[in-house]
């Protein structure tokens, strides 16, 4: 099992640009998060999706942010425009279903936002 | 509402000597506490959940947690800390089984001193 697979590791860019981070959740789960890492505020869940569908985004910081699930097998956020309080680890998990505790986490892209 | 809180935002020890990551939670209710681990670069592990039972909770690389609902404490422990132990370590509450809305602490910097 290749784990939560997040792409791009890094990603460096500047002010204005979009910005799309991409994940494939391990075979078979069906719950997946957005989750961001700051110095500052910790781990912050952006949004939910179970069976794809978004159930919660209410952590979505605002209306550059968006995120979709367009089947069980590949998740995208996308930042358009990116600003530099962008710039933080951006991490997916998955879980097996609705009812595990257990998260499984990618390791994360490293967003840069100059 | 939920919250954790991490008091330390380090703890250094000695290679070999017992180590302990405080974590104390806020719910209103039974809460289900989780311990996460994250090593350089990498997406968070699983390393220990407590749902019901046993106040001493057993998990991955010899760490344990033990549970006390009077203090509303959840601390990591290990008998003999290793070099390959320093990391991240983050704490998580959830208030009913299956919620995806785990909650986590600020994390806590572990370094093992050789």
């Amino acid at each position: 099992d290749a784990g939560v697979i997040q792409s791009p590791r890094h990603e460096v860019t500047e002010m204005g640009q979009e910005v799309t981070l991409r994940c494939k959740p391990i075979s078979g789960h069906n719950s997946l998060f957005w989750y961001r890492q700051t110095m500052m505020r910790g781990l912050e869940l952006l949004i939910y999706f179970n069976n794809n569908v978004p159930i919660d985004d209410s952590g979505m910081p605002e209306d550059r942010f968006s995120a979709k699930m367009p089947n069980a097998s590949f998740s995208t956020l996308k930042i358009q425009p990116s600003e530099p309080r962008d710039s933080a680890v951006y991490f997916c998990a998955s879980r097996p279903d609705s009812s595990s505790e257990k998260l499984f986490f990618g390791s994360g892209t490293q967003l840069s936002v100059l | 509402a939920q919250s954790v809180a991490q008091p330390e935002d380090q703890v250094n020890v000695a290679e070999g000597n017992p180590l302990t990551v405080k974590c104390t939670y806020s719910v209103s209710g039974n809460p289900y506490l989780f311990w996460y681990v994250q090593y350089p670069n990498r997406g968070l592990q699983f390393l220990l959940k407590y749902i019901t039972g046993d106040n001493l909770v057993k998990g991955s690389y010899g760490f344990e947690a033990e549970f006390n609902k009077s203090q509303t404490s959840f601390h990591l422990k290990k008998p003999s800390a290793l070099v390959s132990d320093s990391a991240l370590y983050f704490c998580a509450v959830i208030l009913n089984a299956g919620s995806y809305q785990l909650t986590f602490g600020k994390g806590t910097k572990l370094s093992v001193i050789p």
